[in-house]
């Protein structure tokens, strides 16, 4: 059971490139999440999805895209990479929303734009 | 989601007992009581949550307070495994992500 799985697991990008990271999840949970996380910091929600082709902005949305078109997958997308976006990424997903339900993590995309 | 406030770090020896605390003064009546760690390199993994009372599984047991206003993670014989960051986190029926914290870092000495 791989449970949530990211790819890549590192990458370094020039500023002003665009790249995609991709989240699988094979628990058939409904919901996904995408988080940041800072040095030193806890995480920050960038994105979720509620569900098969429903997207929303969580905390800090700005600079980054995502979609959902199978319920597995979940994508992050940056048009256009800036350094202040150099972090580690994580995705999480979960059976629901209740406050009795966890998030299960993945192990994370270590990202640097230079 | 309420605040919680948790001590930056704390040490512990291996195989003793590790109790790490949590305030959560705010609490609403609705609110369940996370816990995660976060290895080194690794994403946050879920370890225990509770609404009201103390909960045991495999991994710690969650002792919460009788005005829930606080609540303790206990770790009966900590392991060189379990030095990770835990981060305590209140979660109502409503909210869609987990505020995380600074945590608390958790050392295990030799």
């Amino acid at each position: 059971n791989a449970g949530v799985t990211q790819t890549p697991k590192f990458r370094v990008l020039k500023t002003g490139q665009s790249m995609t990271l991709l989240c699988a999840q094979d628990m058939n949970h409904e919901y996904m999440y995408w988080y940041r996380q800072d040095p030193g910091m806890g995480l920050r929600l960038i994105h979720y999805s509620v569900g098969e082709g429903t997207t929303a902005k969580g905390e800090v949305p700005d600079g980054y895209n995502v979609s959902r078109l199978k319920k597995q997958n979940f994508l992050l997308g940056l048009e256009s990479a800036a350094p202040s976006q150099t972090s580690v990424y994580f995705c999480a997903s979960s059976y629901g929303t209740a406050g009795n339900q966890p998030q299960h993590f993945g192990d994370g995309t270590r990202l640097s734009i230079l | 989601d309420a605040k919680t406030t948790q001590p930056n770090s704390m040490e512990s020896n291996e195989e003793e007992p590790v109790h790490l605390p949590c305030n959560h003064s705010t609490i609403s009546g609705t609110d369940y009581i996370h816990w995660y760690r976060q290895l080194p390199s690794q994403g946050p993994e879920y370890v225990i949550h509770g609404l009201t009372s103390n909960v045991n599984n495999r991994m710690a047991s969650l002792a919460i307070a009788e005005d829930r206003k606080s609540s303790t993670l206990i770790l009966h014989r900590a392991t060189l495994r379990d030095a990770a960051v835990y981060y305590c986190i209140l979660r109502d029926n409503y909210g869609q992500n987990f505020v995380f914290g600074p945590g608390t870092r958790l050392s295990v000495l030799p």
